[in-house]
């Protein structure tokens, strides 16, 4: 079916190391790649997309890059900082849909 | 202003109440969506309003109601729920249904159903 997952739920990273979280999607059809950030008792929040004619993106600490060749997406955030402890979620959706697709989530926690 | 608010922030409600969700934008989106959240999941899409007309039903049961009385504001009326309907609820809204991409999420409601 149409799903997003992630290969892991939980990472634990030292500070200020890179994190690496993935997401495998399923649905060929989708162009528009999200990751969302959801802190403890927030909503998520928007940190960077990709859309499927790019295979890199960089934001402020964070790069997105996209495979779409085995369907893979992942989230690089450098410099870990304890207030990246979050819950990180990957979706999918495509050019005019009316919805977007979550994936299963992945438990980033910091180490001091 | 980037914000969507949503009230109450938590709600606690036995099973023969009748109560409301709130939540509100002024962004100009034409587009907004209910999510429930459980625990340790992502969200799950519930109900789309494009235009304030509902576009998305994602077979919810008839206990949850939705109402979007202008492009401003969504609400969720809720009348005889289950203690599994505890969730989180969330808001979101977005330019218009074609740009559900980019999603703006509200804190939520957390919601408990004894």
């Amino acid at each position: 079916g149409e799903n997003v997952g992630l290969h892991l739920p939980t990472l634990s990273v030292q500070e200020g190391d890179n994190s690496i979280i993935n997401c495998a999607y399923s649905n060929s059809a989708s162009d528009y790649f999200i990751w969302y950030k959801q802190e403890s008792g927030k909503g998520p929040q928007f940190i960077i997309d990709i859309r499927s004619n790019m295979d890199k993106r960089q934001g402020q600490r964070v790069t997105v890059l996209l495979n779409k060749t085995v369907k893979h997406l992942s989230l690089q955030i450098a410099a870990t900082q304890p207030g990246d402890s979050a819950v990180y979620f990957c979706a999918e959706t495509y050019s005019s849909a009316s919805k977007i697709i979550f994936g299963s989530g992945t438990r980033l926690s910091i180490r001091p | 202003d980037t914000e969507v608010t949503q009230t109450p922030k938590h709600l606690v409600m036995g099973m023969t109440n009748k109560k409301s969700l709130k939540c509100e934008q002024h962004m100009g989106h034409r587009a907004m969506y209910w999510y429930k959240q459980k625990a340790k999941k992502p969200p799950e899409l519930m109900f789309v309003y494009s235009y304030e007309k509902l576009s998305i039903n994602e077979s919810v049961p008839s206990r949850f109601s939705p109402e979007c009385p202008n492009s401003s504001l969504l609400n969720l009326h809720l009348h005889a729920l289950q203690p599994e309907d505890s969730a989180l609820y969330l808001c979101a809204s977005s330019l218009d249904g074609t740009s559900s991409y980019e999603q703006y999420f509200g804190p939520g409601t957390r919601l408990t159903v004894t």
